[in-house]
């Protein structure tokens, strides 16, 4: 099955910087698609960028991009420009063309300083 | 923006005893599924849920657990007979269109189930 890893729980940036949140993953699939999602407090994850595994160029949307490095099987989200409203739980997700389920890691909590 | 809502937000329930946990997804979805999250740990998928019927299940999805869409609009999870370790977060999701890799899954605010 595959696996999904965030490897930092917590992390905290400074308003108007930019922080990066890790994630690799497990795969012997070459097809896949690979999702970031924002949870804030007491709310609903909602979809914050997406990659095709078959695309080369790494995907962006507006502040937020990904470093898709698929040798290395690693997925990371760069938040540029940080605002208070980023301020949440980030999962990052793996979800094979062949299924249904998305396998999610663990999260990182990323609080923004004022 | 249409949202898939969950109700409870938050259910505590004696060990052994039935639970029911209400979803209704976004109106006009075709594919509804149930995650679950467990303090501390990972979101888990548990079900997925097509034209009236299960599509793909995960091995935490025993025969303890069911799913049912009893009209146009709700998605139930039922727990028959709840154990310690069925505390945890759930998550309801939905999808409007085939189950192709790249749809994003919209999902619910989560129902937070305590057993005692």
């Amino acid at each position: 099955a595959q696996t999904v890893t965030q490897s930092q729980p917590e992390m905290s940036v400074q308003e108007a910087e930019t922080v990066t949140l890790s994630c690799t993953y497990d795969t012997s699939e070459s097809d896949y698609y690979l999702f970031w999602y924002k949870q804030p407090p007491s709310r609903q994850m909602i979809l914050v960028i997406r990659q095709e595994a078959y695309k080369q160029q790494n995907a962006t949307e507006n502040r937020f991009s990904v470093n898709f490095q698929k040798a290395a099987k690693s997925f990371s989200l760069k938040i540029s420009d940080s605002q208070l409203g980023d301020a949440a739980m980030y999962f990052c997700a793996y979800r094979s063309p062949y299924g249904n389920q998305f396998y999610f890691g663990t999260g990182t909590s990323l609080t923004v300083i004022p | 923006e249409p949202e898939v809502t969950q109700t409870p937000s938050h259910q505590v329930t004696q060990m052994g005893q039935e639970v029911i946990l209400r979803c209704v997804p976004i109106s006009n979805h075709l594919y509804f599924y149930w995650y679950r999250q467990i303090l501390g740990q990972k979101v888990e998928f548990l079900v997925s849920f097509y034209n009236n019927e299960i599509s793909e299940k995960s091995e935490i999805f025993d025969d303890q657990f069911s799913v049912e869409r009893p009209d146009g609009s709700n998605f139930t999870l039922k727990i028959r007979s709840t154990k310690l370790e069925d505390s945890a977060m759930y998550f309801c999701a939905s999808t409007k269109e085939r189950e192709w890799g790249h749809n994003e899954q919209f999902f619910g605010p989560g129902t937070r189930l305590t057993v005692l």
